[in-house]
């Protein structure tokens, strides 16, 4: 099965940019989508396929995607933007869809 | 405004059943594919099973496959999950999420989740 890797944690000051990395063979072959969850939340979609932004969503999330892995981009962090974020690609070998481990973004 | 809302977790005994439901409302819901998504306490998401608008296709998770049961009602706009033979493992906070369109592979709405507890 299709494995998507993130790292555990990524730590931003405010005011900085945040990268948050989702790993996978061939990645740049498939279309990448990253939510953000928010404590006692049900998931928010910030970027769907790999780099567009759903309405509402500020200008600062950006995303790409390319080899083995996919970057949501945070610029300009605000502490609001603390949360777990996870990449979901869908596996068309097996039909399944599939989530990252998720990356909880501390802002310090 | 797009409305999910699960019902149906609860307490339930290793090997027993539970039958979960999500009331949808706010759009067309005959028209969109549907999935559960399911969060064990402090970890991540973890896709459970899907249909399609017409129920003509339905995929699940190694994990739960020839467990759960995924249905929907058109009529009553309505998406089911039957859970049997539940294990400890499947405790977790189960969510219903809709598919955003036909050739979009991502989930655009979410309900808030119901809690599903195994244990003795």
């Amino acid at each position: 099965s299709y494995v998507l890797a993130q790292p555990p944690s990524v730590p931003v000051a405010p005011g900085r940019a945040a990268t948050i990395t989702c790993g996978g063979d061939n990645i740049g072959s498939k279309n990448v989508h990253w939510y953000q969850q928010k404590p006692g939340q049900a998931p928010v979609v910030v970027i769907y396929y790999d780099s567009e932004r759903p309405s509402g969503i500020p200008e600062r999330f950006s995303g790409s995607n390319s080899g083995n892995t996919a970057t949501l981009t945070i610029s300009r962090v605000e502490a609001g933007d603390e949360a777990d974020y996870y990449c979901q690609v869908w596996d068309s070998s097996t039909d399944h869809w599939v989530f990252g481990g998720g990356t909880k973004l501390t802002v310090l | 405004e797009v409305q999910l809302v699960e019902s149906g977790g609860g307490l339930v005994q290793p090997g027993g059943s539970l039958r979960l439901s999500c009331a949808a409302s706010g759009f067309t819901f005959s028209s969109y594919s549907m999935a559960w998504v399911r969060q064990a306490p402090g970890k991540g998401l973890e896709w459970v099973s899907y249909i399609s608008s017409s129920s003509s296709t339905i995929n699940y998770a190694d994990s739960v496959k020839g467990r759960f049961t995924v249905s929907r009602d058109n009529a009553k706009n309505s998406l089911l999950l039957q859970m049997n033979s539940l294990r400890a493992e499947d405790t977790a906070v189960y969510y219903c999420a809709r598919r955003r369109s036909s050739g979009f592979y991502y989930f655009d709405n979410w309900g808030q989740g119901t809690l599903v507890t195994v244990s003795s």
